[in-house]
């Protein structure tokens, strides 16, 4: 069944390390998001991409990076990691944004920042 | 004020009881509107959405007043497997690329 799936699962870190976060859509959907949720503040946009090449910024994207080279691939790459970015990472794609198209959610990256 | 705010909960409830979860958001640009359920350490996962006219789905009913910028989610006769966190979502309007803005939800525990 096509879908959207994350890679790791679960993933611990050092501090100062980079660390990419992987998602793939088989749905081809022209939008993709990356979310952070973490107690306290929900589900907090970090980027997103309407399409191939063209991402834009969310609420939170300071200190990660991400790239859209092709439409079923989305990774998210923390630069240098830090404590602060301990989360649930959830990828999510839809085929448009906003208005009457649902986000269908990946199952989730566990990142510990030690 | 944040853009999305729900009830804090949790709501304990026992089977078979009604249960209402509540929603204002900010911005009177926003045009579409959804309730979303999140298991314990799950994603999110599309409950319905919210039309003007108001919307049910089986015992959910949803609930929309554009004029209080506010949402509403019914739940009744409740089952043990309606425990989960309801999130409420609205999309940021044109000023904001329609980008969904996720309140942080409200916790519901259904009890025997």
């Amino acid at each position: 069944d096509a879908g959207i799936t994350q890679s790791p699962r679960y993933k611990i870190t050092e501090t100062g390390r980079q660390v990419t976060l992987m998602c793939h859509q088989t749905w081809s959907h022209s939008y993709m998001f990356w979310y952070r949720q973490d107690l306290g503040h929900g589900l907090r946009l970090i980027y997103y991409s309407a399409a191939a090449d063209i991402t834009d910024k969310g609420e939170v994207p300071d200190g990660y990076v991400v790239s859209r080279s092709k439409t079923e691939n989305f990774p998210l790459t923390l630069e240098s990691a830090t404590r602060s970015q301990t989360s649930v990472y959830f990828c999510a794609s839809s085929e448009q944004q906003g208005a009457n198209s649902p986000l269908h959610f990946g199952n989730g990256t566990r990142l510990t920042v030690t | 004020r944040k853009e999305v705010e729900q009830d804090p909960g949790p709501f304990n409830v026992p089977e078979g009881a009604t249960v209402a979860f509540n929603c204002t958001y900010s911005n009177s640009a926003s045009q579409s509107f959804f309730w979303y359920r999140q298991d314990c350490r799950k994603e999110p996962k599309l409950l319905m959405s919210v039309y003007s006219s108001g919307n049910e789905d089986g015992r959910f009913t949803a609930q929309l007043n554009r004029a209080s910028q506010y949402i509403s989610l019914l739940i009744r006769d409740s089952k043990l497997s309606d425990s989960a966190t309801y999130l409420c979502v609205v999309n940021g309007g044109k000023n904001q690329g329609g980008k969904l803005i996720f309140g942080q939800g409200t916790e519901l525990s259904v009890k025997p």
